[in-house]
């Protein structure tokens, strides 16, 4: 299985709502990321945490809650957005962090109303 | 000022043709990475290099450590290549992504 699984690939959330996305990974890899993508922009940085603990957060504003629960499985939280959070968010993953290829996720679509 | 700087920002070429996509890389960046996103959708990891050359299929990259540029190839060139390409430095555990290549293949 060299998959990264996003779930879910769309979500539509009003301002006022929880919701959470899920990146899981059977790789047995140790360090895993999460990525915001404006369009036709690269993508940018937010958490990345190695061997399920935060090693990296790129000041991201706290309605972004990371949580890793084991090494397979990586959440954000979100709530209380703002419609300029809509972007595609992309999970990624490697093997140790440093100097191995990564692993991506299909990303979730999300849009905030 | 970005890390990875990447040309051209827009490419469009004719089916079967060969076509190269460049990256240049500051100081600091340990590996370089190829990836390509299709639009709307993730992003495939297509090589990593920290030196000499790469093929897949007809894919190649090539990294020039002491120049700090990285070329992207793609032969025989078809529409499924149409794309865009991103080229990513590895610094420490994290990837600093340049702006991308837009790649269109006419049929």
């Amino acid at each position: 299985d060299t998959e990264v699984t996003q779930t879910p690939k769309h979500l539509v959330m009003g301002m006022t709502n929880k919701k959470s996305l899920k990146c899981e990974q059977h790789m047995g890899h140790r360090a895993m990321y999460w990525y915001k993508q404006k369009a036709k922009k690269p993508p940018e940085l937010m958490f990345v945490y190695s061997y399920e603990k935060l090693s990296i957060n790129e000041s991201v504003p706290s309605r972004f809650s990371p949580e890793c629960p084991n090494s397979s499985l990586l959440n954000l939280h979100l709530h209380a957005l703002q419609p300029e959070d809509s972007a595609l968010y992309l999970c990624a993953s490697t093997p140790s962090g440093r100097n191995t290829e990564a692993f991506f996720g299909q990303g979730t679509r999300l849009t905030v109303v | 000022k970005n890390e990875v700087e990447q040309s051209p920002q827009n490419l469009t070429a004719q089916e079967g043709e060969f076509i190269t996509i460049n990256c240049s890389y500051s100081v600091g960046i340990s590996a370089l990475h190829w990836l390509q996103q299709h639009p709307g959708g993730g992003i495939v990891s297509l090589f990593m290099l920290s030196s000499g050359k790469k093929k897949h299929g007809r894919l190649i990259a090539t990294i020039n450590i002491q120049e700090k540029h990285s070329s992207l190839h793609i032969t025989a060139s078809h529409p499924r290549d149409s794309a865009v390409y991103i080229c990513a430095g590895s610094v420490l555990e994290k990837l600093t992504f340049g702006t991308g290549t837009r790649l269109t293949i006419i049929p």
